[in-house]
């Protein structure tokens, strides 16, 4: 079975420009969840999607959107972006408790 | 909200020790309680995690025990090899759908 896919790997974007980053789940599973991992914060939760409906969101600005789709597939899109909000963004994809990450998008926002 | 420590932050062993890792979480509504481990370029894996009836899950060289009252749980790596070398996360989640959140995450490297 096919694991959690996140595109782009990589990315690089100039401060106050939007972007837009793309997962798809693991077949089957119906729950995305997003996180922010940086060195100085850890991995923090952004927020969680089932059956396209956002069930969790995470302390986090509203600059930071997210969406799913009828396939489960699920974006998230950061606007006007910051230095700070340079990381890497990952994506888990859930069933039941058990989440399974992807390899995440290092964004650097310069 | 839930609040997760980890310790130590580093761990250096030989190959063939022991390593614990240890957690604690502030939420006694906290019920699932899973480890992960990440590699450089990697995301987190999923290795072994255990819920709130039990008190110790092993899988081969790795085990997991929890203790409700005192609200802490710990990751035990037997027989420890270099390729166990990574960075570790315990994380717990209550209620409140699949909200991970995680502790600080400990460095471990096993020296050959």
């Amino acid at each position: 079975k096919a694991g959690v896919t996140q595109t782009p790997r990589y990315l690089i974007k100039t401060r106050g420009q939007q972007v837009t980053l793309s997962c798809s789940p693991i077949s089957g599973h119906r729950s995305v969840s997003w996180y922010q991992q940086t060195p100085g914060q850890g991995l923090q939760f952004l927020f969680e999607y089932f059956s396209e409906t956002q069930r969790n969101k995470g302390n986090f600005p509203g600059r930071f959107s997210g969406r799913q789709f009828s396939n489960s597939r699920s974006e998230m899109n950061v606007s006007t972006l910051e230095l700070g909000d340079s990381a890497l963004y990952l994506c888990a994809s859930s069933l039941g408790s058990e989440q399974y990450f992807g390899p995440g998008t290092r964004l650097t926002v310069t | 909200g839930e609040n997760v420590e980890q310790h130590p932050s580093t761990l250096s062993v030989q190959e063939g020790d022991s390593a614990v890792i240890k957690c604690t979480y502030s939420d006694s509504a906290s019920n699932y309680f899973p480890w992960y481990k990440q590699e450089l370029g990697k995301g987190p894996q999923l290795i072994i995690d255990i819920r709130s009836n039990v008190g110790e899950k092993k899988d081969q060289r790795i085990a997991v025990t929890l203790n409700k009252t005192a609200k802490h749980f710990s990751l035990h790596i037997t027989e420890t090899q270099p390729e166990d070398s990574a960075v570790y996360f315990c994380a717990a989640v209550g209620n409140a759908g699949n909200m991970l959140t995680f502790g600080g995450g400990t460095r471990l490297m096993v020296k050959p």
